[in-house]
């Protein structure tokens, strides 16, 4: 097993248009979390997955953004109608929900700027 | 709701200087502490953890954390810095319950000079 595989990893967008990102999770983890992390400050929780079930939305995950983990495998997060305030790098971790103090496994992260 | 303060935003040292940077969290209940480390280019890797037992925790690369429950503090140290330490530290926390989220500090960038 590789880790945590997202893709793209960079993406550039025009304002308005629509995004979807893609996350792999470590095959064996169960859940998958997305987070946003902009210069300067630290990842900020978007959403989190147990399995197929989406569990958890911050209230930073306006109606813009949706996320699915079908089949409770990989994931894909889509951001409709791009604002320029969505360039951000977008991070995908996954961890097993017995190990909560083992803390999460995060991916290389896909940058989005939108233009 | 739980927050993370990381006091020091950069921090400029010389190799073999000792580092302690500091992290303090809020929240009433159980918790698990983490230091996450990115180095330039590089995603966000693990460096230590706390969540029972001993509060003086040990990671990679010679690190340290110490929880002082009293103080909702989890500062990190490391005695000797070396120039391939430099990156970016974040702090993060999380309730002692099962899928929690992690929630992290706006992080430290630690620059170190050879």
């Amino acid at each position: 097993d590789t880790g945590v595989s997202q893709n793209p990893r960079h993406k550039i967008t025009k304002r308005g248009q629509n995004v979807t990102f893609r996350c792999d999770p470590i095959s064996e983890h169960n859940r998958l979390y997305w987070y946003r992390q902009t210069l300067g400050q630290g990842p900020e929780f978007l959403t989190y997955f147990q399995n197929e079930a989406q569990l958890e939305k911050s209230r930073l995950l306006s109606d813009r953004f949706s996320a699915e983990r079908p089949k409770g495998s990989f994931s894909t997060l889509e951001i409709q109608r791009t604002e320029q305030g969505d360039s951000a790098m977008y991070l995908c971790a996954s961890s097993l929900d017995r190990d909560r103090g083992h803390g999460y496994t995060f991916g290389s992260g896909t940058r989005l700027t939108v233009v | 709701a739980q927050s993370v303060s990381q006091h020091n935003h950069h921090v400029i040292l010389s190799e073999a200087a000792s580092l302690e940077l500091g992290c303090n969290y809020s929240y009433g209940g159980t918790v698990n502490l983490f230091w996450y480390v990115q180095y330039p280019g590089q995603h966000l890797q693990l460096l230590l953890k706390y969540f029972s037992g001993d509060p003086l925790v040990k990671g990679i690369k010679g690190f340290e954390a110490e929880f002082i429950k009293s103080k909702f503090s989890f500062n990190l140290r490391k005695p000797s810095v070396q120039w391939s330490d430099t990156a970016e530290y974040f702090c993060a926390v999380n309730a002692n319950q099962a899928g929690t989220a992690l929630i992290f500090g706006k992080g430290t960038t630690l620059s170190v000079s050879s």
